[in-house]
């Protein structure tokens, strides 16, 4: 199986400053990456796909970047509502696979 | 609206079966695949297996000896069974419907089914 493997596996942020999320696969997975957000309560809601390719809806400020191996999602200016913990998820190889997980606070 | 909502048991005895229903609207089964992940109370996601538009499968290798996935197409509904249920079977079920481009992803997800293994 295609391990993901996340960093940091927690991070606080004041409003308005850039974040950075890290996502390495155990191997060349093409850009067969996605992002979620998920909320206390709730069902992940997707981000990114295709590595870079931002979801209908998801607000500008979220970016997804990447190849081969090391791939990365980054907020440019932290909000209140992106308080949650992110995901990243491998759709290249059965069985998918996700990243342990990010969670993300506000400072 | 595209929407998934999955409904079952909350309360599952060890051993036993468990059956999922994920109903959705939306979109045709017909033309896209429904994919069930599952999350163990506070930790990561794990996908379960799929059922392809054409009514294909495919499963986690960890699961494919317990697990099965069928449709209703007429019904708009997908089915999940689960057999020889243990603890560490206790999570929150979600069906999510997939996509594709570069690789497989979720792009809609239900609100997810808490399903707790117990006697």
């Amino acid at each position: 199986d295609i391990q993901m493997t996340q960093s940091p596996a927690s991070l606080s942020a004041s409003l308005g400053e850039t974040v950075t999320i890290q996502c390495q696969a155990s191997e060349d997975i093409y850009s067969g990456l996605a992002w979620y957000q998920q909320k206390p309560g709730k069902s992940p809601q997707l981000l990114i796909y295709g590595a870079s390719s931002l979801q209908d809806g998801v607000p500008s400020r979220f970016s997804g970047s990447g190849s081969g191996t090391q791939y990365s999602l980054k907020i440019s200016s932290m909000q209140t509502e992106d308080e949650g913990v992110y995901f990243c998820q491998q759709g290249l190889k059965y069985p998918f696979t996700f990243g342990s997980g990010t969670k993300l606070e506000i400072k | 609206q595209v929407q998934l909502k999955e409904s079952g048991p909350g309360l599952v005895q060890p051993s036993q079966t468990l059956s999922l229903t994920c109903t959705v609207a939306g979109f045709s089964l017909t033309s896209y695949n429904v994919h069930w992940v599952r999350q163990p109370p506070g930790k990561g996601l794990e996908w379960m297996g799929v059922i392809w538009n054409t009514g294909g499968t495919r499963y986690n290798s960890a699961l494919k000896s317990r697990l099965s996935i069928s449709k209703d197409t007429s019904k708009s509904q997908v089915f999940l069974k689960m057999n020889s249920l243990q603890t560490e079977d206790t999570a929150t079920y979600y069906c999510a419907r997939g996509r594709y481009y570069s690789g497989y992803y979720f792009d809609y997800w239900g609100q997810g089914v808490m399903v707790t293994v117990s006697s």
